[in-house]
């Protein structure tokens, strides 16, 4: 099973450069999630999307955008891109958001602004 | 808002010796912890998930415990194996959340 996918694994942009990351889950899982980690730090969560349609702001939203027009896909856009948007960028998945809601990693993309 | 915490932030065992990894969150009112392992430059591999309604989970040399009440979870890893050197994280879900909240993580490394 291939899971949740990221593409691209790494990539190094010039400050004010856009760049979308892209994410797939083969799980049929309804809920989607962007988080990114910094050094040192826990993940913090950057938007969700409880289904296709459907998207809301994380922790730290500002300089991001998403959509999730099919189940599938829930690809994360950088529209002007910062040094402070150099980190590492996890695409998740789950079923559901109850007590049973496992949640499944990408492999991640690893972004350095420039 | 749930916080979660992880102390110590890095670890450092001989082989064969038991691992103790301790996960502290703020609110009880937690759906599930999960635990998680990352390997240098890898994503997130799910170890173990623990649903409020559980004290305990295992999967082979791993246990995992909850106490709601003490805001505490702990992942016992058995006769530890070079093999288990990574970053681990706890991450806990609050009932009227969609988000994980992640602690920081501890860095394992079992010296042969």
């Amino acid at each position: 099973n291939a899971g949740v996918t990221q593409t691209p694994k790494f990539r190094i942009l010039k400050i004010g450069q856009s760049m979308t990351l892209q994410c797939t889950q083969d799980m049929n899982h309804n809920y989607m999630y962007w988080y990114r980690q910094d050094p040192g730090m826990g993940l913090k969560l950057i938007y969700y999307s409880v289904g296709a349609g459907i998207t809301d702001k994380g922790e730290v939203p500002n300089g991001y955008n998403v959509s999730r027009s099919t189940t599938e896909d829930f690809p994360l856009r950088l529209e002007l891109a910062a040094p402070s948007q150099t980190s590492v960028y996890f695409c998740a998945s789950s079923y559901s958001s109850g007590p049973l809601a496992e949640a499944f990693f990408g492999q991640g993309t690893r972004l350095t602004v420039v | 808002k749930q916080e979660v915490t992880q102390i110590p932030a890095a670890l450092s065992v001989p082989e064969g010796e038991n691992l103790v990894l301790n996960c502290s969150f703020t609110d009880s009112a937690i759906y599930n912890l999960q635990w998680f392992r990352q390997d240098p430059g890898k994503g997130l591999t799910s170890l173990l998930l623990i649903q409020s309604s559980q004290r305990e989970q295992t999967s082979g040399r791993l246990n995992a415990s909850l106490d709601k009440s003490s805001g505490r979870s702990t992942l016992y890893i058995a006769a530890s194996q070079p093999g288990d050197s990574a970053t681990y994280l706890c991450a806990g879900r609050g009932s009227n959340d969609y988000k994980l909240s992640f602690g920081a993580g501890t860095t394992v490394t079992v010296r042969a």
